[in-house]
C-alpha cells in the first residue's frame, strides 16, 4: 500500500490564484515526521517544511501554509497568490518512528504550473 | 557556499558497462543518501550511510554499489547488473543522528541514459 498519496498529478493555475496541494499518508506509528519538498526544473529538491506527529499546529510562512490533520491523515499545502516561480513538482514525504531509522517515503508528486 | 555537488550532470552508459556517479558534500553532514527518480514517480532509496565506513541497502539496491571512505564523499556505482538504469539520480545528506527524521539537502542530480 502506498504510504504517501498525492492524488493530484498536475495542477495549473493562473498567477495570483490560491492553490492547495493534497497529501494523505498512512502509518501505524504514533511518532512520525511529514515533509514537503519542492523540485524546480533545475532538478534538486528543496526542503520546505517538516512537521512531527505531535504538533498539529498549522504553519504559515509567507505565501505558504500547511494544514496538518491527524484525524484525516492529511498534510495539505496551500500557496496563496501563486507566482510563476512557484511552478515546480512538489513532493510530500513521510518518515516513521522516533529515530526515523527506516526510510523516507515519497509521494509521486504534484506538478504545479502557474500561468502568467 | 556549502552544499552538495553531483557530477556529471549527464552520463551515458553502454551495455555491460559500470559507471560511477560522484557525490560530494561540504556541509559536514554525517548521513548521505542515494535516490532514484523515474518519470512521474517519487524518489526511491537505493543506499544510505549514517557514518563513514558504514552503509545500508535501501528499497532498490540490486545492481548498485556504494562506498563511504570519507565523510564528504558517497559515490554510487551503477553496475551492469542493473538492467534498467535510465533514470535521474539524486544524492542527499542530513546532519547528525536522527536518520530520515531530519530534513535532507539535495544535489542537482545526475541524469543517466543508456546508449
Amino acid at each position: 500500500a502506498q504510504k504517501v498519496t498525492q492524488a493530484q498529478t498536475e495542477i495549473s493555475v493562473v498567477e495570483k490564484e490560491d492553490v492547495t496541494l493534497d497529501c494523505v499518508y498512512e502509518t501505524r506509528d504514533t511518532t512520525y515526521y511529514l515533509f514537503w519538498y519542492k523540485q524546480p526544473p533545475s532538478g534538486e529538491l528543496v526542503f520546505l517544511i517538516r512537521r512531527n506527529s505531535f504538533d498539529e499546529q498549522n504553519e504559515i510562512s509567507g505565501r505558504y501554509s500547511w494544514n496538518f490533520q491527524k484525524s484525516t491523515s492529511s498534510f495539505n499545502f496551500t500557496i496563496t497568490a501563486s507566482q510563476v516561480v512557484d511552478s515546480a513538482v512538489y513532493f510530500c514525504a513521510l518518515s516513521e518512528g522516533a529515530t526515523g531509522a527506516n526510510n523516507l517515503f515519497f509521494g509521486t508528486g504534484t506538478r504545479l504550473t502557474v500561468i502568467p | 557556499d556549502g552544499g552538495i555537488t553531483q557530477s556529471p550532470k549527464y552520463l551515458f552508459r553502454k551495455e555491460g558497462q559500470n559507471v560511477t556517479l560522484s557525490c560530494e558534500q561540504n556541509l559536514n553532514h554525517d548521513a548521505m543518501y542515494w535516490y532514484r527518480q523515474d518519470p512521474g514517480q517519487g524518489l526511491r532509496l537505493i543506499y544510505y550511510s549514517q557514518i563513514v565506513n558504514d552503509f545500508q541497502k535501501g528499497d532498490i539496491a540490486e545492481g548498485y554499489s556504494v562506498s563511504r571512505e570519507k565523510k564528504e564523499s558517497f559515490p554510487l556505482t551503477v553496475t551492469s547488473a542493473q538492467k534498467n538504469p535510465t533514470a535521474f539520480y539524486l544524492c542527499a545528506s542530513s546532519p547528525g543522528t536522527g536518520g530520515f527524521s531530519k530534513p535532507q539537502h539535495f544535489g542537482d542530480g545526475t541524469r543517466l541514459s543508456i546508449l
